[in-house]
């Protein structure tokens, strides 16, 4: 299975940039999609085929990458922006990050 | 619009069998495959494997063959999981999520959730 790593956690301010990283054990070219879930809620897609925006999600929201090390961008920061995000690539059977948790100070 | 709405939360005991349904509505539901994901409590998303729904032909990933089945009623939109002879570590969330294409497959539309609780 391709593992994908993502930092635990992170901190931020409203109005600040993040960066969430994910790599994956072995290259997967842009096979990598993101999605946030909020406490409770289902996963909710942001970002396909590693830079494509989904439909109806703000253009704060960015991903780049390929090969192994991929990043979502999101810029500016939200208060609503508070959740979990995940990366997950489909290069080969589907694995999924264990997800960076994002708070705002 | 799109939608996925799942059945809802389930308490079981060990060596029960539970079914939990995924009914889909606002698109044609045989021209997209349809997955299911776990997610134990407090834990990350784990892929369960995946159904044909046009032909009916499932797939399972390594971690869930043998007690998980995945099933249809094509007639109705619905598609099901069950899960027989429930252990403890069955207790978790399992969520369907739909396979779009652009390239790469990626789940565009997930269902709300189904919480399985595996307790004596």
């Amino acid at each position: 299975d391709t593992v994908l790593t993502q930092s635990p956690a992170l901190a931020v301010s409203p109005g600040e940039r993040v960066t969430i990283s994910c790599r994956a054990s072995e290259s997967v070219s842009t096979g990598m999609h993101w999605y946030q879930q909020k406490p409770g809620q289902q996963p909710k897609l942001l970002i396909y085929g590693a830079s494509n925006l989904e439909s109806g999600v703000p253009a704060r929201f960015s991903g780049s990458g390929s090969g192994t090390d991929f990043t979502l961008t999101i810029d500016p920061v939200e208060a609503d922006d508070t959740a979990t995000y995940f990366c997950q690539q489909s290069w080969n059977d589907p694995t999924f990050g264990g997800g960076t948790k994002l708070e705002l100070k | 619009q799109i939608q996925l709405v799942q059945s809802g939360p389930e308490l079981k005991k060990p060596g029960e069998s539970v079914k939990i349904s995924c009914k889909a509505s606002g698109y044609t539901f045989t021209d997209y495959a349809m997955h299911w994901v776990k997610q134990a409590p407090g834990k990350g998303l784990k892929w369960m494997g995946w159904i044909n729904t046009y032909t009916g032909k499932p797939t399972y990933a390594d971690d869930f063959k043998g007690r998980f089945v995945f099933s249809l009623e094509a007639s109705a939109s619905t598609a099901n999981l069950q899960i027989s002879n429930l252990k403890n570590e069955d207790t978790a969330t399992y969520f369907c999520a739909r396979r779009e294409y652009y390239g790469y497959y990626y789940f565009d539309y997930w269902g709300q959730g189904v919480m399985v609780t595996v307790s004596s």
